[in-house]
């Protein structure tokens, strides 16, 4: 079975520009949700899928946002960067059901110039 | 709103020896999950444990294990027979319990501590 699928790897942007990130959970997984790494703040939570829906967010502005399709895969966009963006975002989805962890993804680095 | 604390920043270990990564945690809540997830520099977060609070039974798996103590607020890892393959951030993460999926609302998301980078010498 393959596993949870980010993409690009590597992103590289400037200032003021806009950004997509895609992840493609595992397969027969509802739920995606979206966390943001960095070496100051850690992970920090995002934003969580499931059945197209968002059912949570995190403490983060408005221009970060998501979507979720109805084949489960999610996308998130980061619009007018700044370089505080600059992170590692991962994915990760899950069954949602009561003994089903979270499976994570390789993760997309963002670097804002 | 809950918060959990790795107070060790890195640690180190001699290949075969055993070695302890410490987890606290803050939270109001009786029951709740809690997990200690290893990311090696592949970047990806690889599952390494979970425990149920509401289970009084410490979890283990293979070399790792935890010991979970529920009125401390504490949550340990344990890795016995350290590999160089245990190389690692690791992270102690929290959960509040999952609500229904047809529920309005839901409380699946991790807090996850600062990290413990973890090295494993031959």
């Amino acid at each position: 079975k393959a596993g949870v699928t980010q993409t690009p790897r590597y992103l590289i942007k400037t200032r003021g520009q806009q950004v997509t990130l895609s992840c493609s959970p595992i397969s027969g997984h509802r739920s995606v949700s979206w966390y943001q790494q960095t070496p100051g703040q850690g992970l920090q939570f995002l934003f969580e899928y499931f059945s197209e829906t968002q059912r949570n967010k995190g403490n983060f502005p408005g221009r970060f946002s998501g979507r979720q399709f109805s084949n489960s895969r999610s996308e998130m966009n980061v619009s007018t960067l700044e370089l505080g963006d600059s992170a590692l975002y991962l994915c990760a989805s899950s069954f949602m059901s009561y003994n089903s962890p979270l499976h994570f993804g390789n993760g997309t680095r963002l670097t804002v110039t | 709103a809950q918060t959990v604390t790795q107070s060790q920043p890195e640690m180190s270990v001699q290949e075969a020896e055993t070695v302890t990564l410490s987890c606290t945690y803050d939270t109001s809540e009786n029951n709740y999950y809690l997990f200690w997830y290893k990311q090696p520099p592949s970047r990806q977060m690889i599952l390494v444990i979970r425990q149920e609070a509401y289970k009084q039974q410490n979890a283990t798996e293979n070399r790792f294990s935890v010991n979970f103590q529920k009125a401390a607020k504490s949550f340990s890892l344990k890795i016995s027979d350290s590999q160089l393959g245990d190389t690692a951030m690791y992270f102690c993460a929290f959960m509040k319990p999952l609500r229904g999926a047809n529920s309005g609302g839901s409380n699946y998301k991790l807090t996850f501590g600062k990290g413990t980078l973890l090295t494993v010498n031959p």
